[in-house]
């Protein structure tokens, strides 16, 4: 069974330029959420979207968001990049929303650098 | 509201020696419980989950973690320590039958020879 996978892996982007990531969840599971890890805040919840819709929305300005389609896969956006948008972007997959079913796996990540 | 404090940022250990890594959680509603292994450049592996029932959790790799209400506690133990755990860890807490997760700022574990 595959994995969450994340694309691409590494990416290098200038200041003031936008970013697309992409996310591919395990076959099946209907939520994903994206977070960003850094090594001054740590790891950080963006948003989730279970069912082409978001769900939850942590403490991230507007020029971050995502989408989801139909078929599950989910894409994170990034708009007129900072310094200090460099980070580790995760995203997780989970089988369904609510109840117990709540274990999240996680991708390897996308590593982003704005110079 | 959920939060985490990992009590630790550095946990050294030698090789066959107990890990215990400390958790403390807080939350307004009953918590799901996590902890996650993260090796270099790589993503989060779930080690094991508190959801409901059994307080004592077993997880991969010989790792548990007893839920504990009353000191809002999750702390991970593992009897004998193995070169291969060194890593970091992170707790993380989420809402009863909510995704977002919120973690703690982790533990780094080393392993001595």
């Amino acid at each position: 069974k595959a994995g969450v996978t994340q694309t691409p892996r590494y990416l290098i982007k200038t200041r003031g330029q936008q970013v697309t990531l992409s996310c591919s969840p395990i076959s099946g599971h209907r939520s994903v959420s994206w977070y960003q890890q850094t090594p001054g805040q740590g790891l950080q919840f963006l948003f989730e979207y279970f069912s082409e819709t978001q769900r939850n929305k942590g403490n991230f300005p507007g020029r971050f968001s995502g989408r989801q389609f139909s078929n599950s896969r989910s894409e994170m956006n990034v708009s007129t990049l900072e310094l200090g948008d460099s980070a580790l972007y995760l995203c997780a997959s989970s089988r369904g929303q609510g109840g117990t079913d709540t274990e999240a796996f996680f991708g390897q990540g996308t590593r982003l650098t704005v110079v | 509201a959920q939060s985490v404090t990992q009590l630790g940022s550095h946990v050294s250990v030698s090789e066959g020696a107990l890990v215990l890594l400390r958790c403390n959680y807080s939350s307004s509603v009953p918590p799901y419980l996590f902890w996650y292994v993260q090796y270099p450049n790589q993503g989060l592996q779930l080690l094991l989950k508190y959801t409901t029932g059994a307080t004592l959790v077993k997880g991969i790799n010989g790792f548990e973690a007893e839920f504990k209400k009353s000191e809002t506690s999750f702390h991970l133990t593992k009897p004998s320590a193995h070169m291969s755990d060194a890593a970091e860890y992170f707790c993380a807490v989420s809402a009863t039958g909510r995704r977002a997760l919120t973690f703690g700022s982790g533990t780094r574990l080393q392993v001595q020879p």
